[in-house]
This record gives structure tokens, C-alpha cells and sequence, in this order.
């Protein structure tokens, strides 16, 4: 079975510009969940996707958002970039939210640098 | 607001000794709890899962939950430079987002 795939897994941006990033997660998985992180920060959970529905959002201002389609893959944008928005974006497939299905498996990451 | 504490390390232990690894969490009514590993650059690896109380052992690695007490350990044995990693403690509490602490840094010295 493919594990969760991202793209593009690097990107460069300048300041003020605004960026999309792509995650399909594994098949058969539904639900989709989004992570920033940077050195020393952790993992700071951004949102969580099932069945195209946002269920969990994370501390992080309206220049942030996402979605989620019919097959389950799932985008972020983040407008208006800032410096501080350069990190590793990562993207974690799960069955589903509940119980039975919650062990996340990640993808490889994409790497935005923000100029 | 809840929280899973890890001591960040660096953790630093000889080659062949075992490494131990804690995590205590906050939220009593956690149910699932996650060990991952992830090297310098790259994504979280999932490790092990525990969901009862006691150990789990999965080749090298033991899992050890103690709900009463809120900890979760992960054991190493036998470790490896190759072992050499943040490793990460994820909680689950029902109908909210898995709670990540944020991880220990684990140097094995050959």
C-alpha cells in the first residue's frame, strides 16, 4: 500500500506571497491531518480533515487554512506569507478520528522557505 | 489544555545499553497512546502503539503504559547509533487532535 504522499516536497517563497501544498493520504485512509513544524517548536497541529469536513483547528491565524475533497487528499494555503512561516509542513493520514483508526502515519514533509 | 511532557535531552547512552524514554501526559481519560521516531530532516515514523495497561514489546523496542500514574515509556534495548533520533510521544483522547509532546533527543555513542 503507498504511504501518504506530499508535494512539492520543497518550496521557496518570498515574503507576502501566498503558497498551496498537497497531501494524498494512504487509500482507504479518510481522514487528513496538518502540522507546522520548526526548530524547537514540536509539532503545532494546524488542522484536522474528515470526509471533507474541518473537525479540529489549531492557534493559528486566518492566513492558514485548508480543505479537504471527495478522495480524502487534502490541501493547505497559507496567504501572506511571513518569515516566520518558513518550517516543515507535515501532513498525517489516519483511518478515521475515532478510536479504532487514529494511528497517524506522516508523509515526507514539505520544506518551505520563506525569503 | 492538554499536555504530554517529554524531557527534551539529549539523552546519551553507549552503544548495546538500554535507552529509556518517559512521557507523562495530563489527560486522564487518554486512551492511545504513540511512540515515534524521527531523524534529523525528516517525517515522523511510527513505532509502537499501546493501549492497555503493561508492556508491549516489538522486537528491540518495549512500550510500557501506566494509566494510573499518566506515564507512557518506550525501552530500547540493545541500542544502535542508528538509533540515534528525536523520538516523539503522541496521546489520543477522543474527539480531539492527537497531542504530541515535543520529543527526545537520543544520541547512542559508539
Amino acid at each position: 500500500k503507498a504511504g501518504v504522499t506530499q508535494t512539492p516536497r520543497y518550496l521557496i517563497k518570498t515574503r507576502g506571497q501566498q503558497v498551496t501544498l498537497s497531501c494524498s493520504p494512504i487509500s482507504g485512509h479518510r481522514s487528513v491531518s496538518w502540522y507546522q513544524q520548526t526548530p524547537g517548536q514540536g509539532l503545532q497541529f494546524l488542522f484536522e480533515y474528515f470526509s471533507e469536513t474541518q473537525r479540529n483547528k489549531g492557534n493559528f491565524p486566518g492566513r492558514f487554512s485548508g480543505r479537504q475533497f471527495s478522495n480524502s487528499r487534502s490541501e493547505m494555503n497559507v496567504s501572506t506569507l511571513e518569515l516566520g512561516d518558513s518550517a516543515l509542513y507535515l501532513c498525517a493520514s489516519s483511518a478515521s478520528p475515532g478510536q479504532g483508526g487514529v494511528t497517524q502515519y506522516f508523509g515526507p514533509g514539505t520544506r518551505l522557505t520563506v525569503l | 489544555q492538554k499536555e504530554v511532557e517529554q524531557n527534551s535531552g539529549p539523552l546519551s547512552v553507549p552503544e548495546g545499553a538500554i535507552a529509556s524514554l518517559n512521557c507523562t501526559y495530563s489527560d486522564r481519560v487518554s486512551q492511545s497512546f504513540f511512540w515515534y521516531r524521527q531523524y534529523s530532516g525528516k517525517s515522523p515514523e511510527l513505532i509502537m502503539s499501546i493501549y492497555s495497561n503493561g508492556d508491549k514489546e516489538d522486537g528491540r523496542f518495549t512500550a510500557q503504559l501506566n494509566k494510573a500514574s499518566q506515564y507512557v515509556s518506550l525501552l530500547i534495548r540493545d541500542s544502535q547509533p542508528s538509533d540515534s533520533a528525536t523520538y516523539l510521544c503522541a496521546v489520543f483522547s477522543g474527539n480531539t487532535p492527537l497531542v504530541f509532546g515535543k520529543g527526545t533527543r537520543l544520541s547512542v555513542i559508539a
